[in-house]
């Protein structure tokens, strides 16, 4: 089955650095990837999506990129201010199921520190 | 910010109680989903619906049941809580393409 793993549970930086945060994923090739940010006792909400074909996405202070070879997608906050305080989560589409279904990693938990 | 709502939004509950947990949309999206996710972990799936009358279960086994009888409304029942049962609920909703959109969820606390 497909597995995802994120870099790192926490992370910490100071206010205005950029933030990178790492999704890998095995034992599949999916069509797209997406983002998310869950702040405590809330949903999920969307953030971005990149597909197979696409290299990096930009969305004001997001980017997003997706290295199918190294099955790997970063995600860069950059001039991040301490409101980007969250936990971010990769989700991949599941096999079989279209784009009708996501796995979800467990997610980072990011401090921005003023 | 998404049109999708969840009720309650926390619960404290004895054991052996029946619940309900609401979960409505604005949207008119076909496809809504049924997560439990406990601090720290990932969502696991534990049920999904294509449209009226249609629900299947997800990859994590859950006792609890759902009925999509309208398309804006899946709501999750489980007939007798227990404290293992203890944990976040978020129902979420798409229009087919592959963003979700989720509810604010319901926190459950069977004692």
């Amino acid at each position: 089955s497909q597995k995802i793993e994120q870099n790192s549970e926490a992370l910490n930086i100071q206010e205005g650095k950029t933030a990178t945060l790492t999704c890998n994923y095995t034992n599949y090739s999916p069509a797209y990837l997406q983002w998310y940010r869950q702040d405590p006792g809330r949903g999920p909400v969307f953030l971005l999506l990149i597909r197979e074909n696409e290299k990096e996405k930009r969305k004001e202070r997001l980017k997003v990129t997706f290295d199918t070879t190294l099955k790997q997608s970063l995600f860069h906050i950059t001039a991040s201010q301490p409101a980007d305080s969250a936990t971010y989560l990769c989700a991949l589409d599941r096999p079989g199921a279209g784009s009708y279904q996501l796995t979800f990693g467990k997610g980072t938990k990011l401090s921005v520190i003023p | 910010e998404a049109d999708i709502y969840q009720t309650p939004r926390y619960l404290v509950i004895g054991t052996g109680k029946k619940i309900t947990l609401e979960c409505s949309q604005t949207m008119g999206h076909d496809k809504m989903y049924w997560y439990q996710q406990d601090p720290g972990m990932e969502l696991h799936l534990i049920h999904y619906s294509y449209g009226v009358n249609s629900t299947e279960k997800g990859d994590l086994s859950s006792e609890s049941t759902v009925s999509r009888i309208r398309t804006e409304h899946f709501p999750l029942t489980l007939e007798s809580a227990r404290p293992s049962h203890t944990s976040q609920y978020l129902c979420a909703s798409s229009d087919g393409t592959a963003i979700q959109y989720f509810g604010a969820g319901t926190r459950l606390s069977v004692l």
